[in-house]
């Protein structure tokens, strides 16, 4: 079935750097969501894109769906210690409301 | 909207015994999640319900593992005889659906499970 897969696996930061968060498929997708997920909580939806090359931003957050919808990042500017936690990206599997997840990025800030 | 709520927040069980974890959906979504979480196989999806019936169980591990949803409200999973490799994270999430695009996933806050 549909993989995508996440890198890095982990990434670890100084308060103020950037951050980015890749994810890539060998198949075409849909649509690509992410969540982030604080430690010891639960995955939260951060936000979907659906069209080719689609950009959003929210707030330090950005959001990159790739031309061939092959591949989405995350981009976070400026990290803060309220940025920690995992981002999972997530795609839409076959024309079922089904979702496989990246194995998610864990990100650390050293405050 | 209280969100998804899932009981209990922590089971202690010991090896062969049964287990059962339940699920409230958000109130208006028809389509329920359980998905199962370890730092070795990450985040992955068991079972998903749309309208109360069974869509795809290819993520059940084995006949241990059943899940059920008699009602839009009400969901269970249970693990019947408990083994420590089901020890993990179980979230239960829901959505609505009406085709098309998925529509976000609203996760509770999960029950660990430790079965020893």
């Amino acid at each position: 079935g549909q993989q995508v897969m996440q890198i890095p696996q982990y990434q670890h930061v100084q308060e103020g750097e950037d951050f980015t968060t890749y994810c890539n498929s060998s198949t075409t997708l849909s649509n690509i969501q992410w969540y982030k997920q604080r430690p010891g909580g639960h995955p939260v939806f951060l936000i979907q894109l659906v069209k080719s090359g689609e950009v959003k931003k929210q707030k330090r957050l950005t959001f990159q769906f790739g031309e061939a919808k092959k591949n989405s990042s995350l981009h976070i500017t400026a990290t803060q210690t309220t940025d920690v936690g995992t981002y999972f990206c997530a795609s839409q599997q076959g024309g079922s409301e089904k979702l496989v997840f990246g194995k998610g990025t864990k990100l650390t800030v050293n405050p | 909207d209280a969100g998804v709520i899932q009981s209990p927040r922590h089971e202690v069980t010991e090896m062969g015994q049964e287990v059962t974890l339940r699920c409230k959906p958000i109130s208006g979504h028809n389509s329920l999640f359980w998905y199962r979480q370890t730092m070795m196989r990450g985040l992955e999806l068991l079972i998903y319900f749309n309208n109360n019936v069974p869509i795809d169980d290819s993520g059940m591990p084995e006949d241990r593992f059943s899940a059920k949803m008699p009602n839009a409200s009400f969901s269970t999973l249970k693990i019947q005889p408990s083994e420590p490799r089901d020890s993990a994270v179980y979230f239960c999430a829901s959505s609505y659906y009406s085709g098309g695009p998925s529509y976000e996933q609203y996760f509770g806050p999960g029950t660990r499970l430790t079965v020893t």
